[in-house]
């Protein structure tokens, strides 16, 4: 089974800037969390969706956003990017909402200039 | 690689020894732990997992140990390899925060050959 694949790897964006990361969970995973990672703050959750529709949200600005579709996909995107915003962004996927193992992908490398 | 954490607790520990992690967590109200290993360049993976109706679970040369009078979790790698060199997460929920996981700051484990 296919684990946990996030697109890209690696970006670097400039100030003022949007991006969109993209997750394909686990096949038969309709959980998909993401979080974000740094060396200051660690890893912190931002938002959890299932089946489309959005169940948790972190202590994020509003202009950390993300969606997910039909097959349980999902994009998150920043916009009006600053410095602070450059970080590991993971997703990780589970079956379900009920507590269950979840499984992280490799992560988004953001680099914000 | 990438770095996961600038100022993480750090132990060395021989190969062949065991290892002990441990976690102090604040809420209350978690009932579901799990421990992450996340190597440079990579996302966490899924370690081991207990809930809170248990006070200790084995794995593949893993014991997860979980005190709730005092809010204490520990992971144990029997017989530590060079490839269980590593950073350590704990994360934790509460039932009522479904996929959200709290993570801990995390410990780097470097095994000594």
């Amino acid at each position: 089974k296919a684990g946990v694949t996030q697109t890209p790897r690696y970006l670097i964006k400039t100030r003022g800037q949007q991006v969109t990361l993209s997750c394909s969970p686990i096949s038969g995973h309709r959980s998909v969390s993401w979080y974000q990672q740094t060396p200051g703050q660690g890893l912190q959750f931002l938002f959890e969706y299932f089946s489309e529709t959005q169940r948790n949200k972190g202590n994020f600005p509003g202009r950390f956003s993300g969606r997910q579709f039909s097959n349980s996909r999902s994009e998150m995107n920043v916009s009006t990017l600053e410095l602070g915003d450059s970080a590991l962004y993971l997703c990780a996927s589970s079956p379900g909402t009920g507590r269950y193992e979840q499984y992280f992908g490799p992560g988004t490398r953001l680099t914000v200039t | 690689g990438e770095s996961v954490g600038l100022h993480l607790p750090t132990l060395s520990v021989q190969e062949g020894d065991n290892s002990i992690i441990n976690c102090a967590y604040s809420n209350s109200a978690s009932d579901y732990f799990i421990w992450y290993k996340q190597e440079s360049g990579k996302g966490p993976q899924f370690i081991i997992d207990i809930r809170s109706n248990m006070d200790k679970r084995q794995g593949q040369r893993v014991t997860v140990l979980l005190n709730k009078t005092v809010k204490h979790l520990s992971l144990q790698i029997a017989a530590t390899q060079p490839g269980d060199s590593a950073v350590y997460f704990c994360a934790e929920t509460p039932k009522a925060a479904g996929n959200k996981l709290t993570f801990g700051g995390g410990t780097r484990v470097l095994v000594k050959p």
